[in-house]
């Protein structure tokens, strides 16, 4: 069993359009994050929940939104697409709040043409 | 402010050479946790060690070995008698318990890492 999973792998869509990244993990962690990798390889946390409650809103346009309908899902939707929103999306999970069992999901590589 | 640096940005190695990956890292907090992930080409992020910050051992895992140093902010990664398979990007990040950075990794750069056969 795959203990964080997102789908869909790969996603290739137009600018304007809206799409979703979903995540689920099985560890029974508290915590949920989305991660963004770009072009450069660099990572940089975007979201953060625990227990279904936002902990960490990083400075990302208004257009992306969490949602965590229980403490085991995480989706990520996008509104309007945009070229720049072109990178490879990781949701992860922990334990608690002392960063134990980090795990990452095997990532969403999103192409905007 | 927590910040990660990986001041080398590629290193290439002929097989079974020993390689050290450096990492520098700063914060201001007592408590914190650092990791290494390797990140092959296939794309998925692979754990390989936590380590919490009252920990000072060296740890060794394998080829694998870590040099936790405190007094310099370093927690380095050596890989002995490297192999192909050991080429991919590695990572090192920062977490701390402190309220408005809970959890959250800061990753360095990354170093990217070829191993010729």
């Amino acid at each position: 069993d795959t203990a964080v999973s997102q789908t869909p792998k790969y996603l290739v869509t137009q600018m304007g359009n809206d799409k979703s990244i979903k995540c689920e993990q099985n560890l029974g962690h508290d915590t949920m994050y989305w991660y963004k990798q770009d072009s450069k390889k660099f990572l940089k946390i975007m979201f953060s929940y625990n227990n279904k409650e936002l902990i960490i809103n990083e400075t990302v346009p208004n257009r992306f939104s969490p949602k965590s309908p229980d403490k085991a899902h995480l989706n990520l939707h996008i509104n309007s697409l945009e070229l720049g929103d072109s990178a490879v999306y990781f949701c992860a999970s922990s334990q608690t709040r002392d960063s134990y069992g980090y795990t990452f999901g095997s990532g969403t590589r999103l192409t905007v043409v | 402010a927590q910040k990660v640096t990986q001041a080398q940005t590629e290193i290439s190695v002929v097989e079974k050479e020993d390689v050290t990956l450096d990492c520098v890292y700063e914060t201001r907090d007592t408590t914190y946790y650092l990791f290494w992930y390797k990140q092959p080409p296939s794309g998925e992020l692979v754990f390989l060690i936590r380590r919490n910050s009252f920990d000072e051992q060296n740890e060794i895992s394998g080829r694998y070995s870590w040099n936790f140093q405190k007094s310099t902010s370093s927690f380095n990664f050596t890989i002995t008698a490297s192999q192909v398979v050991d080429s991919a990007v590695y990572f090192c990040a920062l977490s701390s318990d402190r309220g408005s950075t809970l959890g959250r990794l800061y990753f360095g750069r990354g170093t990217q890492l070829t191993v010729w056969p």
